[in-house]
């Protein structure tokens, strides 16, 4: 089956710098690929997602990146802010049998430090 | 505005007890899923189900059964639990289809003493 592999494990930096979390995944027929924001006490929340055929998106201070080739993908987070302090996951979808099914990262607890 | 709810957000079983946890969503979705979540692991899916009585296993059934009888509302049964079923617990529902947000409840904190 799919695996996907997230890191850091961790992350602090200074509010207004930049956050990245990098996602490898091993299956290159994976073709959907979205980030999940969970914020202590509550669910996960999608925050943004790519298609394999497309190589970047944007969304205000969210960018996403996929690297078919390499078969990796990264969360870009500009001009941090205190609220962005929370747990990301990664995910990935192949497209073989239990096609609904995502196979998640490990997760990276950001910290924005004020 | 979109709704998954879980059942309890706290609970403590003995082991042996038979546990459910029940999930209900207010958007018509088609798909339901439930997940464990455990520190360092991330979110592991235990069953899944496209339709109402139709379900499928995850990554990890082993120990859990479901049941969907009603297309809101979705259970994860642990037939006899085990302290090593002491996780969190999260439910999530999404619409038809593979490539759409899923939407997760608040989660279950399950202790099994």
């Amino acid at each position: 089956g799919e695996n996907v592999e997230q890191h850091p494990s961790t992350l602090s930096v200074q509010e207004g710098d930049s956050a990245v979390i990098k996602c490898t995944y091993s299956d290159s027929a994976s073709n959907y690929f979205p980030w999940y924001k969970q914020e202590l006490g509550k669910g996960p929340q999608l925050i943004i997602d790519i298609r394999s055929n497309v190589g970047e998106k944007k969304d205000q201070r969210i960018a996403v990146t996929l690297n078919k080739t390499a078969k990796h993908f990264s969360l870009h987070i500009t001009e941090t802010q205190p609220e962005d302090s929370a747990v990301y996951f990664c995910a990935a979808r192949f497209t073989g049998a239990g096609s609904y099914q995502l196979t998640f990262g490990k997760g990276t607890k950001l910290s924005v430090i004020p | 505005d979109v709704k998954v709810t879980q059942s309890s957000r706290y609970l403590v079983k003995r082991t042996g007890e038979k546990v459910f946890l029940e999930c209900v969503q207010d958007m018509d979705h088609e798909n339901m899923f439930w997940y464990r979540q455990d520190p360092g692991l991330g979110l592991r899916l235990i069953y899944f189900s496209y339709d109402v009585k139709m379900k499928e296993k995850g990554d990890i059934p082993e120990g859990y059964s479901v049941s969907r009888e009603k297309k809101e509302r979705f259970s994860l049964i642990l037939e006899s639990a085990s302290t090593n079923q002491t996780s969190m617990y999260l439910c999530a529902s999404s619409p038809r289809g593979t490539d759409y947000e899923q939407y997760f409840g608040p989660g279950t904190r399950l202790t099994v003493t």
